[in-house]
């Protein structure tokens, strides 16, 4: 069991749908991360963000839209995703008062876009 | 941010001591080396890390060239579980600084290992 929990574990959805995916921690970090991972590739990351803030967004298209409504909590919003966001999607959260503390990540949710 | 360079695949037999290099040719002085693995359907798991020196914790060992331009994870018995992808990140120590690095981890390729009952 991880302690950095991701829901739903799955996802189907449609172009033009609307859908939210959640990821909750609750060891204290204050930073979240979100990663998206490709079939047989490596993780690439998509957002930071640090004290529920947004510091770091690796050129995401719009259609993903991160949200961190508290310390615990970080959704990602999809809006008219495309057939290539198909992918699993991983959150990751660490202590952000230290360094090289390591990232706690979530067994993240499967997402296919139909 | 500074480059890895791992084995694609690599096998093992249970019971067997693993050796993963990792090559990291222009690694700066102050980029610390972190091992991530990742068991199949599960999140990225972090084994370990270090900067200079040799680590040792309750699931590997890292070794470190002198040179710092390679590195070993050292997993002493294998067991079904170990099978993986294993991963070398490089991670500047300013990453925690709030500079353009802060907490990103860039994972390479990895290394796949299979172990063998």
């Amino acid at each position: 069991d991880t302690e950095v929990t991701q829901t739903p574990k799955h996802l189907v959805m449609g172009m033009t749908n609307k859908k939210s995916l959640k990821c909750e921690q609750h060891m204290g970090h204050r930073a979240m991360y979100w990663y998206k991972q490709k079939a047989k590739k490596p993780p690439e990351l998509m957002f930071v963000y640090s004290y529920e803030k947004l510091s770091i967004n690796e050129s995401v298209p719009s259609r993903f839209s991160p949200e961190c409504p508290n310390s615990s909590l970080l959704n990602l919003h999809l809006h008219a995703l495309q057939p290539e966001d198909s992918a699993l999607y991983l959150c990751a959260s660490s202590p952000i008062d230290r360094v090289h503390q390591p990232q706690h990540f979530g067994d993240g949710t499967r997402l296919s876009i139909l | 941010d500074a480059k890895t360079t791992q084995p694609n695949s690599m096998e093992s037999n249970e019971e067997e001591p693993v050796h993963l290099p990792c090559n990291h040719s222009t690694i700066s002085g102050t980029d610390y080396i972190h091992w991530y693995r990742q068991l199949p359907s599960q999140g990225p798991e972090y084994v370990i890390h270090g900067l200079t020196s040799n680590v040792n914790n309750r699931m590997a060992s890292l070794a470190i060239a002198e040179d710092r331009k390679s590195s070993t994870l050292i997993l002493h018995r294998a067991t079904l579980r170990d099978a993986a992808v294993y991963y070398c990140i490089l991670r500047d120590v300013g990453a925690n600084a709030g500079g353009t690095s802060y907490g990103k981890l860039t994972f390479g390729q990895g290394t796949i290992l299979t172990v063998h009952p």
